[in-house]
């Protein structure tokens, strides 16, 4: 079984000053790891994906995510907030089973003060 | 390149009404699909998923259904709307890979009234 948790509900942090959004996973496997993007009233988006090549994964907008396994981590951060990256933030766990089911953590709220 | 269509963006509709949403996907073949909702203030939680024509996996029992009458085409369902049912819907479409993730329609609001 997989799941994954975020750490933080709500992260609050100020434009220009660093961002860091935590989060958690269990899988019985090795597992393939997400960060996906939702801004309000919209679909979401995919931020950067860890799929057991290099350990620190870079995506899109300045994010990227770090992959611990002897933290079971995945913590995605940005050296400086922008307004625009207010929006939820959703950590993602896959093990493949032919289907390709992703279990998704319960998000995080990021709001950007200017 | 692919691209995933989902519609209507809003809808309302009075509790006891039926429900159909659409999702279609271009420029892939054989997608694996799958509807999600997503409740105010909540995470988001698979409802169905399909790796072929007609195939359809249900996650949790509920009041709502999915076909997948052609290969690209994804369809949820409901004869009679429930309060409970207001969300946010989300479709989307994997290669069923593994690793790929998934790409997510742009959703639909649902209000029950």
């Amino acid at each position: 079984a997989q799941s994954v948790t975020q750490l933080d509900s709500h992260v609050s942090v100020s434009e220009g000053t660093p961002v860091l959004l935590r989060c958690n996973y269990s899988s019985s496997y090795s597992p393939s790891l997400f960060w996906y993007v939702q801004h309000p009233n919209k679909g979401l988006q995919l931020l950067l994906k860890y799929t057991s090549a290099a350990t620190l994964v870079k995506g899109i907008n300045g994010f990227e995510a770090e992959f611990k396994k002897s933290e079971t981590s995945f913590h995605l951060t940005k050296p400086s907030a922008h307004m625009s990256d207010a929006a939820e933030y959703f950590c993602v766990v896959s093990d493949y089973f032919g289907n390709e089911k992703l279990t998704f953590g319960t998000g995080t709220r990021l709001t950007i003060i200017p | 390149s692919q691209t995933i269509h989902q519609w209507p963006a809003t809808l309302v509709q009075p509790v006891g009404s039926p429900l159909s949403l659409e999702c279609t996907v271009e420029g892939t073949s054989n997608p694996n699909l799958y509807w999600y909702r997503q409740a105010a203030g909540r995470g988001l939680q698979l409802l169905f998923y399909s790796v072929g024509i007609g195939q359809i996996s249900s996650e949790v029992p509920q009041n709502l259904s999915a076909s997948r009458p052609q290969d690209r085409q994804f369809i949820l369902s409901s004869k009679k709307l429930l309060l409970s049912d207001s969300g946010f819907y989300l479709c989307a479409w994997s290669l069923g890979q593994g690793a790929a993730g998934y790409t997510f329609g742009s959703g639909t609001r649902l209000t029950v009234v």
